[in-house]
């Protein structure tokens, strides 16, 4: 299977506690996009990369957030000192840079249930 | 800013009736235009894509046009299947040569088709 992939698909932690999830993009693919969805809602952006470059940052990712794409293959998203809010499905996607077509293909989530 | 509506939730249906999700938009600019779908336990697919005015997208015997002067992208399909059932999401990614690519998704729309 060459599509996205997402490590771990779940995880569950206490409040307080830090946790990190993976992504691994279509190999070809050099924009990498981070993705949160609550329950009922549609998905909100929440950073972007282009190869290694973290090109753009949304308001929703507080500074207890930090993502990484070193070599600009996989990405980490970082969340240190979860939060309750913080519960929700972590969705990653990539895509070529394709003008205009910006089509995105979507892993498989990670779902984080903060306790 | 960019904003996508879509018609509340959820749907319900019997098989092989007619299908109208409504979405509206709101950008600067000419985005393109995407509908994804959610299957139970599945990550988000795309199911169609329209990228200029007046395209219209299909796929699946979903279709869907680009309407400029009505701001809009509805989805429909002739005659549902049960299998149809899911969670659909328009979307839109902002136009322009230096555009991120970053897609703003509506809130979604379950659907349910009923034997």
């Amino acid at each position: 299977d060459t599509g996205v992939s997402q490590d771990p698909r779940h995880k569950i932690t206490k409040r307080g506690q830090n946790v990190t999830f993976r992504c691994d993009p279509i190999s070809e693919h050099n924009r990498l996009y981070w993705y949160r969805q609550t329950l009922g809602q549609g998905p909100e952006f929440l950073t972007y990369f282009q190869n290694e470059a973290q090109l753009e940052k949304s308001r929703l990712l507080s500074d207890r957030f930090s993502a990484e794409r070193p070599k600009g293959s996989f990405s980490t998203l970082e969340i240190q000192r979860t939060e309750q809010g913080d519960s929700a499905m972590y969705l990653c996607a990539s895509s070529p840079t394709n003008f205009p077509y910006n089509e995105q293909f979507f892993g498989p989530g990670t779902r984080l249930t903060v306790l | 800013g960019n904003s996508v509506t879509q018609m509340e939730g959820p749907v319900t249906l019997s098989e092989e009736a007619f299908l109208t999700i409504n979405c509206t938009y709101t950008a600067t600019g000419y985005p393109s235009l995407f509908w994804y779908v959610q299957y139970p336990g599945e990550g988000l697919q795309l199911l169609l894509k329209a990228t200029k005015a007046d395209d219209k997208g299909s796929n699946k015997g979903f279709e869907a046009t680009y309407r400029k002067e009505t701001t809009s992208f509805h989805l429909e399909k002739g005659s549902v299947q049960v299998s149809d059932s899911a969670v659909y999401f328009c979307a839109l990614s902002e136009g322009g040569s230096s555009n991120t690519g970053k897609l703003i998704f509506g809130q979604g729309t379950t659907l349910q088709v009923k034997p």
